[in-house]
Parts: C-alpha cells; sequence; structure tokens
C-alpha cells in the first residue's frame, strides 16, 4: 500500500535552513504530483508547495515563496523540501502529501509529519 | 485568510444529518472546479473522504459530497459518535492548492 514517511524535522533557530524528506514507497512514484502541506500547532492545514510528476513545475505558497524549495529525485523515490531563511512562524507539523494524477489534482495520501520547531 | 470558508463548528445528535460548507472567495473563486474533503483525528495526519463528489473505497456511504456554484458541500447522514473529529476542505487551481481553515465537528 502507498506509504509516505517524513524526515528531517527538528528544532531549529530563526534564519537557519534544514531539509526534508519524503521516502515514497507502494506506487509508481514517478507518476504523481506530490505536495508539501503543513499545520502549525492548533491551527489548519496549509498548502505549502506542488511539484509534478516529472519535476518540471513548481509552485509555492505566498508564504513560502523565495524561502522554500520543493524537488524531488524520482530514481530514489523521495521528495524534498529545503527550507531557509526560517521564522518562528514557520513553526509547524510538515505533511508530505501524494496527489491524484501526474500534475494537478487532490491529495489522496498523506504521511505522517514531520515536526519542525523555529525558537 | 483562506480562500475557502468553512465554518468553524457544526453539531448534530447522533442519527441526525449535518452539512458542512465549502465557500470559495477571493480572485481565485471562479477557478475552484473540484474539491475535496478529509477528516482529521487528534495527532493524525489527514484521511481523504470525498473527492469530486465520490467516495473514496471503504469510505462509509454515509458521507456524500456536493458543489453549486461557489460552495461545496460535506454531508454526513446518520451520524454516530466516532464521527467526532475535524473536517477540511480543499481544491486546486493550475497554480495552487487552498484549505478551507476547518470544521469541528461535535456530535451531541
Amino acid at each position: 500500500q502507498v506509504q509516505l514517511v517524513e524526515s528531517g524535522g527538528g528544532l531549529v533557530q530563526p534564519g537557519r535552513s534544514l531539509r526534508l524528506s519524503c521516502a515514497a514507497s507502494g506506487f509508481d512514484f514517478s507518476s504523481y504530483g506530490m505536495n508539501w502541506v503543513r499545520q502549525a500547532p492548533g491551527k489548519g492545514l496549509e498548502w505549502v508547495a506542488t511539484i509534478w510528476n516529472d519535476g518540471s513545475q513548481e509552485y509555492y505558497g505566498d508564504s513560502v515563496k523565495g524561502r522554500f524549495t520543493i524537488a524531488r529525485d524520482n530514481s530514489k523515490n523521495t521528495l524534498y523540501l529545503e527550507v531557509s531563511s526560517l521564522r518562528v512562524e514557520d513553526t509547524a507539523v510538515y505533511y508530505c502529501a501524494k496527489i491524484s494524477s501526474p500534475r494537478l489534482g487532490y491529495v489522496d495520501k498523506w504521511g505522517q509529519g514531520t515536526l519542525v520547531s523555529v525558537s | 485568510q483562506s480562500a475557502l470558508t468553512q465554518p468553524a463548528s457544526v453539531s448534530g445528535s447522533p442519527g441526525q444529518s449535518i452539512t458542512i460548507s465549502c465557500t470559495a472567495a477571493g480572485s481565485d473563486a471562479g477557478f475552484y472546479h473540484y474539491f475535496s474533503w478529509y477528516r482529521q483525528f487528534p495527532g493524525k495526519a489527514p484521511k481523504l473522504i470525498i473527492y469530486d463528489s465520490n467516495r473514496p473505497s471503504g469510505v462509509s456511504n454515509r458521507f456524500s459530497g456536493s458543489k453549486s456554484g461557489y460552495t461545496a458541500s460535506l454531508t454526513i447522514s446518520g451520524l454516530q459518535a466516532d464521527d467526532e473529529g475535524l473536517y477540511y476542505c480543499s481544491s486546486y487551481t493550475t497554480f495552487s492548492t487552498a484549505f478551507g481553515g476547518g470544521t469541528k465537528l461535535t456530535v451531541l
């Protein structure tokens, strides 16, 4: 079955950088777009970024544009999120999420998330 | 402010039906054609329960989705105690994805 396992979260100081990873299994990773979605403590879901199945297009939410970079390595079935110039307000659980189609679509599977704390 | 607006809370008694609305607003409102719904329990990842008014396999037929104009709706019929939780709507355009602010469902 589909499995998405995030890693790389932790406690980091403001202004520093971090790289989150998401190991995917149980499906043809190279055929689906992927999202990062975050959730601040006690808050709702916030879309962070999208990458097409072949990595040719990336889209970002306004609050992270210019600071975060989404990437993927289809040979390793792994999704990444480079987060830089971190702010206190970036503190959140970051979810890796599979999209239902190669480019656009709804999220049909979620990872369990990795917590990033900026303090 | 989210591009998709949901009520903060809804409640109902066991056996009743409830509906959670999700209204698109702003410059992208006309581009949100397809909606999905997720349920989230505390400390857990969200789970897909409705997509484009369809149910994934394994989701109870007590859950149904619809859309009219700029508003999507999730209806839960035959309310049960374990339906309590947070519910989020979502939609996407060519360039972005949006989530509603979430609705807390309380079963009285």
